[in-house]
């Protein structure tokens, strides 16, 4: 569910390494699940997508794992750059007609140059 | 394609004030519209969203309110600021079960 309140967790790298972030999500009925990419003082961007019949989904520099056994997903961005430092948030679409997309509590990546 | 706009930016405004943030959709029709509000270093709590003209649904009780007039137009008010409503507004879209779009968001200050 939504935990707003928490301050969000820090994930600090190299820059050049492998990133991975993670996200526990809440309903074992949602079907669909997205990355967002947030820099500071800017709206959430969309980076990456996946469908629960898939575990796997891979776009440019960015791969998302889904594990539907454990209700966990996980975005990994190969080679870091210093661009990439932003708070990441994963959503999870439970089935519904009102289209509310449940926001994980985000986690910042921080990028060492 | 598909825009969404959101203003002001930013707002300064004294406690007891009154409040009216705007967000706008361009290129859809019938979009699924939310306000989303994210305290500094927090994550999203949602604020309302609406299905359709006239439609509001609230997630949490509150100082706010957020109405619909026309299909592509979301609206966020409060009759009187409290300090609490400090904080970064967020509209979003959505149509399907596809992913949301934000606009940019505005930065709320009560003084």
């Amino acid at each position: 569910g939504e935990s707003v309140g928490l301050h969000l967790p820090t994930l600090s790298v190299q820059e050049g390494d492998n990133s991975i972030i993670n996200c526990a999500y809440s309903n074992s009925a949602s079907d669909y699940f997205i990355w967002y990419k947030q820099e500071s003082g800017k709206g959430p961007q969309f980076i990456i997508d996946i469908r629960s019949n898939m575990d796997k989904r891979q776009g440019q520099r960015v791969t998302v794992l889904l594990n539907k056994t454990v209700k966990h997903l996980s975005l990994q961005i190969a080679a870091t750059q210093p661009g990439d430092s932003a708070v990441y948030f994963c959503a999870e679409n439970i089935p519904s007609n009102t289209g509310k997309l449940i926001f994980g509590q985000g986690t910042t990546l921080q990028v060492k140059p | 394609s598909q825009t969404i706009h959101q203003w002001p930016a930013t707002l300064v405004q004294p406690v007891g004030s009154p409040l009216s943030l705007e967000c706008t959709v361009e290129g859809t029709s019938n979009p699924n519209l939310y306000w989303y509000r994210q305290a500094a270093g927090r994550g999203l709590q949602l604020l309302f969203y609406s299905v359709g003209i006239g439609q509001i649904s609230s997630e949490v009780p509150q100082n706010l309110s957020a109405s619909r007039p026309q299909d592509r137009q979301f609206i966020l008010s409060s009759k009187k600021l409290l300090l609490s409503d400090s904080g970064f507004y967020l509209c979003a879209w959505r149509q399907g079960n596809t992913e949301a779009f934000f606009g940019q968001g505005t930065r709320l200050t009560v003084v």
